[in-house]
């Protein structure tokens, strides 16, 4: 077990362009979580799934973020048209289904200038 | 809605000394409570969780919690505090739904020797 793995770690673009970002849960869990912290706040959640299926999504996630975990496997997470707005660490999460035990990946910084 | 108040943005401790952190929360139903622990450019790592049971729980690295439904409370506590519990404590909620978490804004440990 190697735990959560998210990749980058860090990552600065500039304005409008477009981000991905990876998470690679550990093996057997089955629900995976994005959660967005800036600076002096706690995390907040963005989206999850169950396997493949992306069950909730929160307002939080505009129309420019997408989500995907094609295979139920790893994740991604792509801004599109990035803002300065969207400068924050975005975690990854995983757990087992329904043990409400989340287990965090270092994060992704990401940087928008 | 959830919700998870943390009232301290920051506490000072002497090292060695005792530490309690405070966490209210809101919620509807049973809760389901966490505390989460984060080093500077880290993730978050769980410490202790409270789901039923027992309302004293015990935590990794010598802490435990305590879970006040009467006072919506669930504090954090150390006996004695060593250096490298400086980091920011979070405090969550599981909500009704989906199992995400609603975290607090974070309470920052500093240790001073």
């Amino acid at each position: 077990d190697t735990g959560v793995s998210q990749n980058p770690r860090h990552k600065i673009t500039k304005r409008g362009q477009n981000v991905t970002f990876r998470c690679d849960p550990i093996s057997e869990h089955n629900r995976l979580y994005w959660y967005r912290q800036t600076l002096g706040q706690g995390p907040e959640f963005l989206t999850y799934f169950q396997n493949e299926a992306q069950l909730e999504k929160s307002r939080l996630l505009s129309d420019r973020f997408s989500a995907e975990r094609p295979k139920g496997s790893f994740s991604t997470l792509e801004i599109q048209r990035t803002e300065q707005g969207d400068s924050a660490m975005y975690l990854c999460a995983s757990s087992l289904d329904s043990t409400y035990e989340q287990y965090f990946g270092p994060g992704t910084r990401l940087t928008v200038t | 809605a959830q919700s998870v108040t943390q009232p301290d943005i920051h506490i000072t401790v002497s090292e060695g000394a005792s530490l309690e952190l405070r966490c209210n929360y809101s919620y509807g139903a049973t809760p389901y409570l966490f505390w989460y622990v984060q080093s500077p450019g880290q993730g978050l790592q769980l410490l202790l969780k409270y789901f039923s049971g027992d309302t004293l729980v015990q935590g990794i690295k010598g802490f435990e919690a305590e879970f006040k439904r009467s006072q919506s409370s669930f504090n954090l506590r150390k006996p004695s505090v060593h250096w490298s519990d400086a980091a920011e404590y979070f405090c969550a909620v599981g909500a009704e739904y989906g199992n995400k978490l609603v975290f607090g804004a974070g309470t920052i440990l500093r240790v001073k020797s």
